[in-house]
């Protein structure tokens, strides 16, 4: 599975889009970016997964480079709930297991 | 909704003492994995068993074993523990196939002294 590359912390304030970076140089063409969260305390928990188109849903909007070596997390209107860890992966979908990093850590502040 | 329980959320162990960690889910998944999480590490794999009887080392298998007896119910065993196997430990579950949402339990906190 391709490496990734995620930033240690960012701040992002409340109310604000949080755009969180993940650089995935050597994605193969077979190979899905997935993006989820650990909120303190808690387990992870599946945000958005997607292969080269932009992708939405209730939670978070994901966007991918055209050469696909990178993406972006965007949270549209960030709360303080939203302060957590934020992990981006890459892997090839057929795959059972999941590699997590160490992440970004989110805070959203007021 | 889909639950994966834990057997314990916090533990303490003496060095040596063979440890189990027990998960159970109840949304008849095939997959089932265990995890440590250690500060500034993000979660590791350990194994994972993508059905009955059957398993699979993660990155850090060492030290470590696993049992899936039935479906629902995944055990990792600590032989042997260690005071570097203290840490967090988080079981997940998955649907088979091109599945792409995992499942977390809500970890066990493992102390080893």
């Amino acid at each position: 599975d391709a490496k990734t590359t995620q930033p240690t912390s960012m701040d992002c304030a409340e109310g604000r889009a949080a755009n969180l970076p993940c650089n995935h140089s050597t994605i193969s063409g077979n190979e899905y970016v997935y993006w989820y969260r650990q909120i303190h305390s808690q387990g992870p928990q599946y945000i958005i997964h997607g292969l080269k188109n932009n992708e939405t849903n209730e939670m978070a909007s994901l966007i991918i480079t055209e050469d696909r070596k990178s993406s972006t997390l965007i949270l549209p209107h960030a709360t303080l709930r939203d302060t957590a860890v934020y992990y981006c992966i890459v892997r090839v979908r057929v795959r059972n297991d999941m590699r997590f990093g160490a992440g970004t850590r989110l805070t959203v502040k007021p | 909704d889909v639950k994966v329980t834990q057997s314990s959320r916090y533990l303490v162990k003496r060095t040596g003492e063979k440890v189990f960690l027990e998960c159970v889910q109840d949304m008849d998944h095939e997959n089932m994995f265990w995890y440590r999480q250690d500060p500034g590490l993000g979660l590791r794999l350990i194994y994972f068993s993508y059905d009955v009887k059957m398993k699979e080392k993660g990155d850090i298998p060492e030290g470590y074993s696993v049992s899936r007896e039935k479906k629902e119910r995944f055990s990792l065993i600590l032989e042997s523990a260690s005071t570097n196997q203290t840490s967090m430990y988080l079981c997940a579950s998955s649907t088979g196939g091109d599945s792409y949402e995992q499942y977390f339990g809500p970890g066990t906190r493992l102390t080893v002294t």
